[in-house]
């Protein structure tokens, strides 16, 4: 079965420069969430979308922006990067009320 | 303020000395509780979901059970390949997540 696909899965770059992460959501899933996990920290959340309108909000720093597209891919945009940035960056989507997120393999982000 | 908290936050058990973990949470208007297991590097990989005190859920030797304020992660017989860390998350207009469990099993 098709799973959550995400890209790029490692990314590095220099403070003050600009990242994008894309997500690609399962089939006919209808929301995507964005999570953040720092090296032995639990996720935690960005943002999510339901139906490609912005759902909810989290711990998302002003530097950070995401969208949802027709297509329910999603891209989660990064400027002004900082050291801080440094985590794991995952997607899941879900189909609303039909149980748990699935996950994708993570973007990990290396800010030097 | 809505909190998940789980504990231990580490556990080591040999291999086949069953136990279980523990996920309590202050959050109100429960939609549902998720268990998933993340090994290192990884996307968390989900196992359950529970909506409704009493509810019960088993696969291998996992078996989930909620009640109003906490669920149990019980582990039947571990094997080593069942170390992983596991987290606990919650909904309500959005998943909260746990700290997480370590657990290693020792062959």
């Amino acid at each position: 079965a098709a799973g959550v696909i995400q890209s790029p899965r490692h990314l590095i770059k220099e403070k003050r420069e600009t990242a994008t992460l894309k997500c690609y959501p399962i089939p006919r899933h209808d929301t995507v969430y964005w999570y953040q996990q720092g090296p032995g920290q639990d996720p935690q959340f960005l943002i999510s979308f339901y139906e490609k309108m912005q759902s909810d909000k989290g711990s998302i720093p002003d530097r950070f922006s995401a969208q949802q597209f027709s297509d329910y891919h999603s891209e989660l945009n990064m400027s002004s990067l900082e050291l801080g940035d440094s985590a794991l960056y995952f997607c899941a989507s879900t189909r609303k009320s039909a149980g748990g997120p699935l996950f994708g393999p993570g973007t990990r982000l290396t800010v030097l | 303020e809505d909190q998940v908290t789980q504990s231990p936050e580490a556990l080591r058990l040999q291999e086949g000395e069953s136990s279980s973990l523990n996920c309590s949470y202050t959050v109100s208007g429960l939609r549902g509780l998720f268990w998933y297991r993340q090994d290192p590097g990884k996307g968390p990989e989900f196992l359950f979901t529970l909506y409704s005190a009493g509810e019960e859920k088993e696969k291998e030797r996992l078996k989930a059970t909620l009640t109003k304020k906490e669920s149990f992660l019980h582990i039947t017989a571990p094997k080593p390949e069942d170390s992983a860390t596991y987290l606990c998350a919650v909904l309500r207009n959005q998943f909260y997540f746990g700290t997480g469990t370590s657990l290693t099993v020792i062959p």
